[in-house]
């Protein structure tokens, strides 16, 4: 059973960088059909996707959110990772790592990190 | 900009049979998700590809497609089955987009 652990800092100042790592247990990093992907919730509100990597390095952003974001995947650690830009208040969420494993990345999200709150504070 | 929406609220007695649903422009192109999301925990996915059920998924969970606007019914309520629930599908660019979310309450 693939597995995902989130970890970062929980509280980012206003106009830094996020920056969250999910490590991945129980499946190679590097299997072609997977695809890598940080969804946020802020506290109340519904899903927002963020971006998608394939271990090759394709990166897929939300349009929205696209300028910000940065997204890279390390196979010897297993671990891919999220940065997110001059953060503002919007950007306070429970941010959660996910995988798709139908080998495209607009397919369902079949695996889930239990997500990690990140507060933008001062 | 495009959007996939869902009612915010469904309510049903136990035993009863709740439909929520999620309309979109480009749902007949794509194939729509379905996730369920109680509090305090990360989304599970309860359908895919519009109607198939992952395995461990009960039966009563099912998904159903017409023109722009996909299905979750969950037949014979269960206590358990309060939560919210998301569709998600891609826009006509191919981007992941999530629907606002459904509060199913179970009366």
């Amino acid at each position: 059973q693939l597995q995902h652990q989130e970890s970062g800092p929980g509280l980012v100042k206003p106009s830094e960088t996020l920056s969250l790592t999910c490590t991945v247990s129980g499946a190679s990093i590097s299997t072609g059909s997977y695809y890598w992907a940080w969804i946020r919730q802020p506290p109340g509100k519904g899903l927002q996707w963020i971006g998608t990597i394939h271990y090759s390095g394709s990166t897929y952003y939300n349009p929205s959110l696209k300028s910000r974001v940065t997204m890279s995947v390390d196979t010897s650690k297993k671990q891919f990772s999220l940065k997110l830009s001059s953060v503002t208040a919007a950007d306070m969420a429970v941010y959660y790592c996910a995988t798709s494993e139908g080998g495209s990345y607009r397919v369902q999200f079949d695996y889930w990190g239990q997500g990690t709150l990140v507060t933008v504070s001062s | 900009s495009y959007e996939l929406t869902q009612p915010p609220s469904v309510s049903v007695s136990p035993g009863q049979t709740a439909r929520i649903t999620c309309s979109g422009d480009a749902l007949p192109n794509q194939y729509a998700y379905w996730y369920q999301q109680k509090p305090g925990q990360a989304p599970v996915l309860v359908i895919y590809k519009d109607s198939e059920r992952p395995s461990g998924i009960p039966e009563r969970f099912s998904g159903s497609s017409s023109a722009t606007t996909v299905t979750l019914t969950i037949s014979g309520v269960q206590a358990e089955d309060e939560a919210d629930y998301y569709c998600q599908s891609a826009d006509i660019s191919g981007f992941v987009l999530f629907g606002g979310g459904t509060k199913l309450t179970v009366l």
